[in-house]
């Protein structure tokens, strides 16, 4: 069965500070690792990983995988209290369908 | 802009009644997903439609079924709603490209009381 696993499922941290979520993943024929941002609405996209070892970089986020070991990391640098959200992470295998994660709920203070 | 609408933001429904939750996309993707959020278990995948009158069942089908006769429509249906299907409820599409990004709904938030 496939199956996606996030941790920690919760995290606090200060502004400033930089915080790193995880994502295991057993997808069967596994074609994509996509992560998603929940603030109190619709998930918004963030980032696909297709290829081992190729970061993929949005202002202070990034992300990259290991498809030999199944995981990917969501990097956050100098994180701000606008980053408070919901993290979903995704795995899709060749039939499209999206199999996610429990989430990570990350909280910034200020 | 790809739009997913969902008919209704927040509904309640008593024990027993047959549900509606409604999803259009505007994009014409082939591939359209509902799923169920809760506290501590993400997204859970319900049911899985990757063309007009195709369907597939998800995780946590039980208690549900889906209608997909229109390419921009699908439905979820709860055949007698119960207290533990209060939820979150979200509908997403995406293209049949194998690497593609699915679009979100705003959600269904579903009380049965």
């Amino acid at each position: 069965e496939d199956k996606v696993v996030q941790s920690p499922l919760s995290l606090v941290v200060h502004e400033g500070d930089t915080v790193t979520l995880n994502c295991s993943y057993e997808v069967t024929n596994f074609r994509s690792l996509l992560w998603y941002k929940q603030e109190k609405k619709a998930p918004t996209f963030l980032f696909m990983l297709t290829s081992s070892g190729i970061e993929k970089k949005s202002g202070r986020l990034s992300s990259i995988l290991d498809k030999k070991e199944l995981f990917s990391i969501l990097n956050i640098t100098a994180t701000q209290t606008g980053d408070s959200a919901i993290y979903l992470c995704a795995g899709s295998g060749n039939t499209g369908k999206l199999i996610f994660g429990q989430g990570t709920t990350l909280q910034v203070k200020p | 802009d790809v739009k997913v609408t969902q008919s209704s933001r927040y509904l309640v429904k008593r024990t027993g009644e047959k549900v509606f939750l409604e999803c259009v996309q505007d994009m014409d993707h082939e591939n359209m997903f509902w799923y169920r959020q809760d506290p501590g278990l993400g997204l859970r995948l319900i049911y899985f439609s990757y063309d007009v009158k195709m369907k597939e069942k998800g995780d946590i089908p039980e208690g549900y079924s889906v209608s997909r006769e229109k390419k921009e429509r699908f439905s979820l249906i709860l055949e007698s709603a119960s207290t533990n299907q209060t939820s979150m409820y979200l509908c997403a599409s995406s293209p049949p490209t194998r690497n593609a990004e699915a679009f979100f709904g705003q959600g269904t938030r579903l009380t049965v009381v």
